[in-house]
């Protein structure tokens, strides 16, 4: 079974710089799908960026940015230029590419704190 | 699009009580999946639905737990009876195409369950 690590609890970050989340992974599967997904105090569970196993670039989504190793099973997430906004929980998930696996193995979240 | 829909966002009930969660995908989704979040476990898948039909209910806890989808706008999520290790919050989320693991899932706001 696949499993999901996130192993920064907590992370926090001044307005207006970088910050880095990590992720690892644990698969025996060659192709699958990584996400990040966003969950602020709302509740609201929103995708902020996925990569394809099979690609070798790196997904960007305007300040947000992944460092996909696929060797190393990691799969970190760089948050430019920090806002307010940006404060929240983040999680990392896997997704087989097998049809029939449908389902995605989530992280347990790092809480990012933005210091104004 | 409203996007996905759960209701109620907020239940309070009586240890044994029975209690139901509701979701209404967006439309022309076709995977459904429902997942419990808490302080102790995460995020948890419990089942999820292909085209109305349900295809993984490995992760439901408990036979307390059921799920159903009569069609492709509405299901739910029954407890009974309920227990105050059911307090939680739980997700309903939805994606487009069953044969595509790519496709983002598209989270509902929630639903928290207090069991007293």
């Amino acid at each position: 079974a696949q499993t999901v690590t996130q192993s920064q609890p907590e992370m926090s970050v001044q307005e207006a710089e970088t910050v880095t989340l990590s992720c690892t992974y644990d698969t025996s599967e060659s192709d699958y799908y990584l996400f990040w997904y966003k969950q602020p105090p709302s509740r609201q569970m929103i995708l902020v960026i996925r990569q394809e196993a099979y690609k070798q670039q790196n997904a960007t989504e305007n300040r947000f940015s992944v460092n996909f190793q696929k060797a190393a099973k990691s799969f970190s997430l760089k948050i430019s230029d920090s806002q307010l906004g940006d404060a929240a929980m983040y999680f990392c998930a896997y997704r087989s590419a097998n049809t029939n696996a449908g389902k995605s193995t989530f992280g347990d979240g790092t809480t990012l704190t933005v210091k104004p | 699009d409203a996007g996905v829909i759960q209701s109620p966002r907020h239940e309070v009930t009586e240890m044994g009580q029975e209690v139901t969660l509701r979701c209404k995908p967006i439309s022309g989704h076709n995977s459904l999946f429902w997942y419990r979040q808490t302080m102790m476990r995460g995020l948890e898948l419990l089942i999820y639905f292909n085209n109305n039909v349900p295809i993984d209910d490995s992760g439901m806890p408990e036979d307390r737990f059921s799920a159903k989808m009569p069609n492709a706008s509405f299901s739910t999520l029954k407890i009974q009876p309920s227990e105050p290790r059911d307090s939680a919050v739980y997700f309903c989320a939805s994606s487009p195409r069953t044969s595509d693991p790519y496709n983002e899932q598209f989270f509902g706001p929630g639903t928290r369950l207090t069991v007293l």
